[in-house]
Formats: structure tokens, sequence, C-alpha cells
């Protein structure tokens, strides 16, 4: 099956730090992938949609000078979290949508960010 | 915006059904989805059913779809302690500029007591 990687899986910085997440499909080609954010207990939060090859798309009250998004290639998008601040600590999740469907969607494992 | 509503907990008896509920607001979904997440981890999807169908059925899971009414519910037949999780059910439709987006709800935290 098809299978989304994220790296790291966790990562404790310090405030003022930059964070570099990647989300990697390893078996198929993602034209679009998504970031999410979840807070404890609580949903998840669509930050923006990543398009191979141009800008992503932030959703309303998400700061896209905060929150940089790349992404490079079809099976490679990476969200940078810089000068991160302690209320940046969060659970992040991607997600991957295989080329050719629009409903074949596929989720990374998370990334658990805490900044000090 | 598009609004997807579940109920927060569930708790069940160990080889009991469990149902969980969810509700839609997007008249135009096309696809409405139920993930897994346990502690720490990513989501898993567990089954999807495409709008135009009733109910789908998958080894322990049934999903009903009442399109009408806009509900649909996930049951997990013989309930074991491995299914405690939380449930996200999601939706998604061809309205709008992004393809494939999900609208999720809050999660339902299931319990399973032995």
């Amino acid at each position: 099956g098809a299978v989304v990687s994220q790296h790291p899986s966790w990562v404790i910085c310090k405030s003022g730090t930059s964070v570099k997440i990647e989300c990697r499909s390893l078996d198929f080609q993602a034209t679009t992938m998504f970031w999410y954010r979840q807070f404890p207990k609580q949903s998840l939060m669509l930050m923006a949609t990543s398009n191979e090859g141009s800008k992503a798309t932030y959703e309303q009250g998400v700061e896209k000078d905060k929150f940089l998004i790349n992404h490079a290639s079809l099976t490679l998008s990476t969200l940078t979290v810089t000068s991160a601040h302690p209320e940046d600590s969060s659970f992040y999740i991607c997600s991957a949508l295989a080329a050719g469907t629009y409903n074949e969607q596929f989720f990374g494992p998370g990334t658990r960010l805490t900044v000090l | 915006g598009e609004d997807v509503e579940q109920s927060l907990f569930l708790s069940v008896r160990e080889g009991d059904s469990s149902v969980i509920n969810c509700t839609y607001t997007d008249s135009s979904s096309t696809y409405l989805y139920w993930y897994k997440q346990e502690p720490g981890a990513g989501l898993q999807l567990l089954t999807y059913i495409f709008s135009n169908m009733d109910m789908k059925q998958d080894q322990r899971l049934t999903v009903l779809l009442n399109k009408k009414d806009k509900h649909l519910s996930l049951r997990i037949a013989d309930t074991q302690t491995g299914d405690s999780a939380i449930y996200f059910c999601a939706e998604t439709s061809d309205r709008g500029s992004t393809l494939g987006r999900l609208y999720f709800g809050r999660g339902t935290q299931l319990t399973v007591w032995p």
C-alpha cells in the first residue's frame, strides 16, 4: 500500500530557531500534499495545501512567512517553522494525494514539535 | 464553511458493538471517510463510502450513510481493546478549488473496557 513518511518523528528546539519537517511519499507520486496541525485531543486543522511546482495555498489565519512550505518534487514536501515559539508546539501531520486521483489520501505518522 | 460533527466520547465493553455517529452539512459531499488515530500516531484510513451508496461492509466494520439526513455512522462489531482510539469522520466534495481537501470532525474517543 501507499506509504507516507515524515521526518523527524519528534523534535525539540529552542525558541527562535527554525525547524524543517519533511513529508515523503515513498512508493507513489503526489501532486498535492496537505499539512495539518493537531492540538491535544483536537481535530486536524488544515494549514496549507502544497502543490508540486507551485506556491502553497494557506488557510485563513496561517502565517505563510512563519510556516514555509516547499514542494520541490512529486515525492517530497517540506514544512519549515521559522523562528519557532512555544505556542508553535504541536503535532504536525502531512498527507499526500496520489497523482491521478482525488480521493486517495494517505497520511504520514506525524511529527511532534516541542519548542522550549 | 463545511461542518462535520461527532460526539466526543464512547465507551463500550469488549465484545459489544460500537456505533460512532457523524453529521455533516455539505450537500455536495462525494466521499465520506472514517479514520482511526492511535496515541501519538498519524491517521489510518479504515473505510470510505461514496455518496451514492447507503451501506458498506468490510469485515467487522459497517458504514451506514443517510444522505437525506446527512448522517454517517460506523459500526464496529465485536469491539476489542485494540480498537480503543480516536475515530475521525471526514468528507470531501467536488466543490471548491482544492480537490481532495478533507473536512474533519473533532474525533470520537472510543474506549473499550475488558
